[in-house]
């Protein structure tokens, strides 16, 4: 069963530009969380989507944005990119099937790991 | 949401069992407790996870106080591939979850 993929693995940007990351999600998983790590700010979450909608949303500006497919498949989006978005960009999935045991566990892919230059 | 506390860093010798407490005093009755770690660099990975009772699987036993004010991780023989950063998650039902900065265990040849 193949894991959660994200691409790119690795990407530079200058100041200004915009970035889309992608997430592919364990096959069966409706759910795809996004999180921000950073070595100050330790792991946080962006934000999670489910049946296309986004659920949850933490405490980031506007200019992360996120959306997913029919397939469950998501992207996110960084506008406008500050130095400070520097950071590796993790994606997860769960199954979301009521509290049964292991259907709200998250399985995180390796990462996207931006830099700002 | 329900905070967890978890001391900052922690060794552990090689071989010996390695015991990560949180304390989790706020913790409501339908919160799970979760617990991740992260190897330097990669995505965080599971471990283990429950509601009240104690717990236990291929990796790791958790240790859930009655009060369900704190839990605790057990590693019963800790090996150098077990360095990692763990995080202890409380969770509500149907809510996302919330990393901490996590415990730092470093296990020592």
């Amino acid at each position: 069963k193949a894991g959660v993929t994200q691409t790119p693995r690795y990407l530079i940007k200058t100041r200004g530009q915009q970035v889309t990351l992608s997430c592919s999600p364990i096959s069966g998983h409706r759910s795809v969380s996004w999180y921000q790590q950073t070595p100050g700010q330790g792991l946080q979450f962006l934000f999670e989507y489910f049946s296309e909608t986004q659920r949850n949303k933490g405490n980031f500006p506007g200019r992360f944005s996120g959306r997913q497919f029919s397939n469950s498949r998501s992207e996110m989006n960084v506008s406008t990119l500050e130095l400070g978005d520097s950071a590796l960009y993790l994606c997860a999935s769960r199954r979301v099937a009521g509290e049964a045991r292991g259907a709200n566990v998250l399985t995180f892919g390796a990462g996207s790991r931006l830099t700002v230059l | 949401d329900a905070k967890t506390t978890q001391p900052t860093s922690m060794d552990c010798a090689e071989g010996r069992a390695a015991n990560l407490p949180c304390n989790h005093s706020t913790i409501s009755g339908n919160e799970y407790v979760y617990w991740y770690r992260q190897i330097h660099s990669q995505g965080p990975q599971y471990i283990i996870h429950g509601l009240k009772n104690n717990e236990t699987n291929e990796m790791a036993s958790l240790i859930i106080t009655e009060d369900r004010k704190s839990s605790t991780l057990i590693l019963p023989h800790a090996t150098l591939r077990d360095t990692a950063v763990y995080y202890c998650i409380v969770r509500p039902a149907g809510n996302q979850f919330y990393f901490g900065t996590g415990t730092s265990l470093t296990v020592i040849p």
